[in-house]
């Protein structure tokens, strides 16, 4: 079965940069966008970025250009989200999802959340 | 970019009656919408896609509807286990893809 397992709860504090893995299991790699989602506490759901898998070439969104980094790792299947320069505001839950490389689709299925607290 | 506007922001329902939750898209987005459920503490899970269609799993009393940039979610005799957050996304013009600032469901 489809699954997409995100790594634990990170603490960081100001300035640091944190990296949270996506182990992803049950499908064809390279046939899905691994996309970024972070939720703030309280709040909604924002898109940060995604990566293609094939290729490894990433789209970020305007608000994170310049501190985020997707990279892919083919061979154990597991996509990284790099954030870096965290401030307070980047406390969330950030999520993985996937959505299919072709045509208009929606994200199908998401990883469980990783919380990153940032923290003096 | 496209906006979403999701209201009401909270739906306070009896067990038993209907909620209707709407979301509207500040430029065409064709059926390419997708209604998402997020009970607390949880991941989004997807109930609703193409703006009609239901995702696997997702039970009868959930449905679709829409009208040029109006979509609306209806989830009908509605249980203790639908309360949550539901959040509208837009996937035609893209990226960004976008999210509405989601609608909270409790029941009475």
């Amino acid at each position: 079965q489809v699954q997409l397992v995100q790594s634990g709860a990170e603490v960081r504090k100001p300035g640091a940069s944190v990296k949270v893995s996506c182990q992803t299991s049950g499908y064809t790699f390279n046939d899905y966008y691994v996309h970024w989602v972070r939720q703030a506490p309280g709040q909604g759901l924002e898109w940060m970025g995604l990566i293609n898998p094939d290729g490894g070439i990433p789209s970020y969104a305007q608000k994170f250009q310049g501190t985020v980094t997707m990279t892919r790792d083919t061979s154990t299947r597991t996509v990284y989200m790099d954030l870096s320069g965290l401030r307070s505001e980047d406390t969330a839950i950030y999520y993985c999802a996937r959505s299919a490389t072709y045509g208009y689709v929606h994200f199908d299925y998401w990883g469980q959340g990783t919380l990153v607290t940032v923290s003096s | 970019e496209i906006v979403l506007t999701q209201s009401p922001a909270t739906l306070s329902v009896s067990p038993g009656e209907t909620a209707t939750l709407s979301c509207r898209a500040s430029q065409s987005v064709g059926s390419h919408l997708a209604w998402y459920q997020q009970r607390v503490g949880q991941a989004p899970k997807v109930l609703i896609y193409s703006a009609t269609t239901k995702a696997t799993g997702t039970p009868d009393r959930f449905s679709g509807s829409w009208s040029g940039t109006e979509f609306t979610l209806t989830i009908s005799s509605l249980q203790s286990e639908d309360s949550a957050v539901y959040y509208c996304q837009q996937y035609r013009n893209w990226p960004p893809w976008t999210f509405g600032q989601g609608t909270k469901v409790e029941i009475k």
